[in-house]
């Protein structure tokens, strides 16, 4: 299957920095990506979608300058945290979307995720 | 607002047991059922994706099947073995819409 990959898979910084989140789809083009963050005994819940070339769309309570989402190209999208804080602290997850052929057109790739925890 | 809920949130049992999952969704303009699987440390990998009423899925030994008309799926594993130790998410959108997930179900398989 279709494999995406995230890099880092955990990162610890302090409070008040910024991190980058990298989400690759490494074996087909995927126009759309999406952001999940998962907190503890939650279920994955959805903070954006992301289209190629264009703006993200945000769910309602995730605020877009504190999450910065770039899908510059059809295999990379980025996911900043600014000014991050404890409370930003979860697992962060990507998956993208394959429209190469019809058949996959439902089907969404994840990556492993990304532990972050804001000291 | 779309609500997804799966049960048990997890279960233990014995190598070659069988056992089943249970995910409900809202039926009102259902689009998609997904199943994944999730091991700690990797990515979900993807099981089934069920479109249609009555829709029934099999790979090896899971299997899965779809009642959109009253809202729920079932994920059955036969003959569990501890490789089939993972956490299995279910998800559900309407038409244009993102996928929903459930809290999803741990399964623990002792040998």
């Amino acid at each position: 299957g279709a494999v995406v990959s995230q890099h880092p898979s955990w990162v610890i910084c302090k409070s008040g920095t910024s991190v980058k989140i990298e989400c690759r789809s490494l074996d087909f083009q995927a126009t759309t990506m999406f952001w999940y963050r998962q907190f503890p005994k939650q279920s994955l819940m959805l903070m954006a979608t992301s289209n190629e070339g264009s703006k993200a769309t945000y769910e309602q309570g995730v605020e877009k300058d504190k999450f910065l989402i770039n899908h510059a190209s059809l295999t990379l999208s980025t996911l900043t945290v600014t000014s991050a804080h404890p409370e930003d602290s979860s697992f962060y997850i990507c998956s993208a979307r394959d429209f190469g052929t019809s058949s996959s057109s439902y089907e969404q790739y994840f990556g492993p995720g990304t532990r972050l925890t804001v000291t | 607002i779309l609500n997804v809920e799966q049960s048990p949130q997890s279960l233990h049992v014995q190598e070659g047991d069988s056992t089943n999952f249970t995910c409900s969704f809202p039926s009102s303009n259902f689009y998609a059922l997904h199943w994944y699987r999730w091991e700690t440390a990797k990515s979900p990998e993807a099981l089934f994706v069920m479109t249609l009423n009555g829709d029934e899925k099999k790979k090896g030994r899971i299997s899965a099947t779809l009642n959109t008309k009253e809202g729920y799926s079932y994920l059955y594993i036969k003959g569990s073995q501890p490789e089939d130790s993972a956490t299995y998410l279910c998800a559900s959108n309407q038409a244009g819409t993102a996928l929903i997930f459930g809290k999803g179900t741990t399964l623990s398989v002792s040998s």
